[in-house]
């Protein structure tokens, strides 16, 4: 059970390149979440999804985009990295009981992306 | 939206001593409230959560109360130890149809031996 994992670890972008980085989770939870975490700023969602097909924005989704094609995986997209978006980026999953709130997230190791 | 304020934003003690930890929220409809460590370099990870229909929860060193009527809770962590020293987020999650979770910006705690 390897729980929440992201790849890639490290990247180094200029501006205007793209990547996609990609999250897994064998857990078979529902909800899946991008965050990125600057200085001082904390954990900020960027996209989040709540089932398999489908996404929302989060509270800084200019930049990114996001699919969730199999349930297991989460994946985000700069289509053109700008140096505002150097920041180290968190994946993490979570399941809710009916109707109720929230349980855990369990968060991935992270990855650090520098775009020059 | 939920806005989550948490204070301060760094402490220091000295090993043994107390810690405390504040966290305000805004969305009278939040209902769950973890709290999350991180260690250098490393994934946040939760340490105690609480919901709504409870007013304070412990876990051996560590404790959290919620007060719902001010829309505050806090991370009372004692006896403390070096290996303490982390950043701890506080969050609050409303259930009400958007599923996601709002996190304060993170408190420094260093423990001094």
């Amino acid at each position: 059970n390897a729980g929440v994992t992201q790849t890639p670890k490290f990247r180094v972008l200029k501006t205007g390149q793209s990547m996609t980085l990609l999250c897994a989770q064998d857990m078979n939870h529902e909800y899946m979440y991008w965050y990125r975490q600057d200085p001082g700023m904390g954990l900020r969602l960027i996209h989040y999804s709540v089932g398999e097909g489908t996404t929302a924005k989060g509270e800084v989704p200019d930049g990114y985009n996001v699919s969730r094609l199999k349930k297991q995986n989460f994946l985000l997209g700069l289509e053109s990295a700008a140096p505002s978006q150097t920041s180290v980026y968190f994946c993490a999953s979570s399941y809710s009981t009916s109707g109720g709130p929230l349980e855990t997230q369990y968060f991935g190791p992270g990855t650090r992306l520098l775009v020059l | 939206g939920e806005n989550v304020e948490q204070h301060p934003s760094t402490l220091s003690v000295q090993e043994g001593d107390s810690a405390v930890i504040k966290c305000t929220y805004s969305d009278s409809a939040s209902n769950y409230f973890p709290w999350y460590k991180q260690e250098l370099g490393k994934r946040p990870q939760l340490i105690i959560d609480i919901r709504s229909n409870v007013g304070e929860k412990k876990d051996q060193r560590i404790a959290v109360t919620l007060n719902k009527t001010a829309k505050h809770f806090s991370l009372h962590i004692t006896e403390t130890q070096p290996e303490d020293s982390a950043v701890y987020f506080c969050a609050a999650t409303n259930s009400g149809g958007y599923q996601k979770v709002t996190f304060g910006t993170g408190t420094k705690l260093q423990v001094i031996p």
